[in-house]
């Protein structure tokens, strides 16, 4: 069945540092790709978004490129906050579904 | 324009009880999801209607989890009788209705369920 793979946390990085959070996934075919973010005591919220192979989702300062051959789909930011210290999931929708399937999640912190 | 918006947010109850969820999905959105999750790992669907039709109960446990979808529009999710393995994150959301790749679906900021 389809599943997403996370590195696991937590991420502790300190402000400024680049961040990548690794995601790689199993699917059949071509599935869409996304990445949320969970801040504390707050519901899931859409960060960004790629729905073919070599797009790239962008929002924030985040970035993530959807690449087909090596089945991933990185977060990466060149710059973190204390203010982006939350959980981060990646997940997949599947071409022939309309749901989401998630990883188990990377908690990130950062310190000032 | 209003998001998904759930209740209620947090419930204690004792083994053994029931209990129930309750969730509005954003207007004109006709998919619904319920989701499942535990403690340190991502959200599992639990089930997903299309209008007032259940498509994918698949892994909803249906000796105590019931769900309904009256009129396609408000949902309710129950538990009866609750465990403690019940414990968790009880997340709604919704879509609009083209089940396409790279539909966003947007989430409620979930019902947090403390069995004891």
């Amino acid at each position: 069945g389809d599943s997403v793979t996370q590195m696991e946390g937590p991420v502790t990085l300190s402000e400024e540092a680049f961040l990548t959070i690794n995601c790689t996934y199993t699917a059949t075919g071509y599935p869409s790709l996304f990445w949320y973010v969970q801040y504390p005591g707050e519901g899931l919220q859409l960060l960004l978004k790629a729905t073919k192979a070599d797009d790239k989702g962008s929002n924030k300062g985040f970035e993530a490129t959807y690449r087909k051959e090596t089945t991933s789909f990185h977060l990466e930011k060149g710059s973190v906050q204390v203010s982006d210290s939350a959980v981060y999931f990646c997940a997949l929708s599947a071409v022939y579904g309309n749901k989401l399937v998630f990883g188990a999640g990377t908690i990130l912190r950062v310190k000032s | 324009e209003a998001g998904v918006v759930q209740s209620p947010r947090y419930k204690i109850i004792e083994k053994k009880q029931p209990v129930a969820f309750w969730c509005n999905p954003i207007s004109g959105h006709n998919t619904l999801y319920w989701y499942r999750q535990n403690l340190g790992q991502g959200p599992e669907l639990l089930i997903r209607y299309e209008n007032e039709e259940a498509v994918d109960d698949s892994q909803l446990p249906k000796d105590r989890f019931s769900a309904e979808r009256l009129k396609g529009v408000d949902s309710t999710l129950k538990i009866q009788p609750a465990e403690l393995g019940d414990s968790a994150v009880y997340l709604c959301a919704s879509s609009l209705e083209v089940p396409s790749s790279g539909n966003t679906i947007y989430f409620g900021e979930g019902s947090w369920l403390t069995v004891v």
